[in-house]
């Protein structure tokens, strides 16, 4: 079984340009997260997807970031545009049932 | 709310050790709990689980026990090897807000 896949792996960008990243979760999970991990620290929620609904973006700041899971399968998160502060791995993450969770490799960012 | 309290790292150990990695939580209801590894440059990796008190999660010699009269959940291997090397998650969930709450992580060092 495929796991989570995401793209790129790796992105560098100068400050004030948008970036976008992309999930394709593992085939028959409903619900999507996205999670920021930023150096040393654990990943924290940024949106919650049920299906193509997005039920939790209590944590996503809305006005630089953006998400979309079209068609209820992969997913797209957007920074625009983006901020030094930024910087961190961006992880997105899969399940059936909400309590297990499977993670992709990541997103790592680099905001010059 | 919820939150998880890990042992700072990093704790390096000899091969062939005994290794204790802590993890304590606050949460309202009745939480399931997980050990994820973050082995460098990838994502996280579902460890173990246990999602009721007096359970016992167990997966490649590591294990931990669900105690709930003591909130903790503490991750424990009887011999460690060099490729054990990598950050240790404990995280809670809880159906209510139907998200992970992350620990900040413990990096084990195993060395020859």
């Amino acid at each position: 079984e495929a796991g989570v896949v995401q793209s790129p792996r790796y992105k560098i960008i100068e400050k004030k340009q948008p970036v976008a990243f992309w999930c394709n979760p593992i085939s028959g999970h409903n619900t999507l997260y996205w999670y920021r991990q930023n150096l040393g620290q654990g990943p924290e929620l940024l949106i919650r997807y049920e299906n193509e609904e997005a039920v939790d973006d209590s944590q996503l700041p809305k006005d630089r970031f953006s998400a979309e899971r079209l068609k209820g399968v992969d997913s797209t998160l957007k920074i625009q545009p983006a901020e030094l502060g930024d910087s961190a791995v961006y992880l997105c993450a899969s399940s059936v049932s909400g309590e297990t969770q499977y993670f992709g490799p990541g997103t790592r960012l680099l905001v010059l | 709310g919820n939150s998880v309290t890990q042992m700072e790292g990093p704790v390096t150990l000899s091969e062939e050790a005994f290794l204790t990695i802590n993890c304590t939580y606050t949460a309202t209801g009745y939480p399931s709990l997980f050990w994820y590894v973050q082995y460098p440059g990838e994502g996280l990796q579902l460890l173990l689980k246990a999602t009721k008190a007096d359970d016992k999660g167990s997966n490649k010699g590591f294990e931990a026990t669900y105690r709930k009269e003591t909130t903790s959940f503490h991750l424990e291997k009887g011999s460690v090897q060099v490729s054990d090397s990598a950050v240790y998650f404990c995280a809670l969930f809880t159906g209510g807000g139907n998200k992970l709450t992350f620990g900040t992580g413990t990096q084990l060092k195993v060395e020859l």
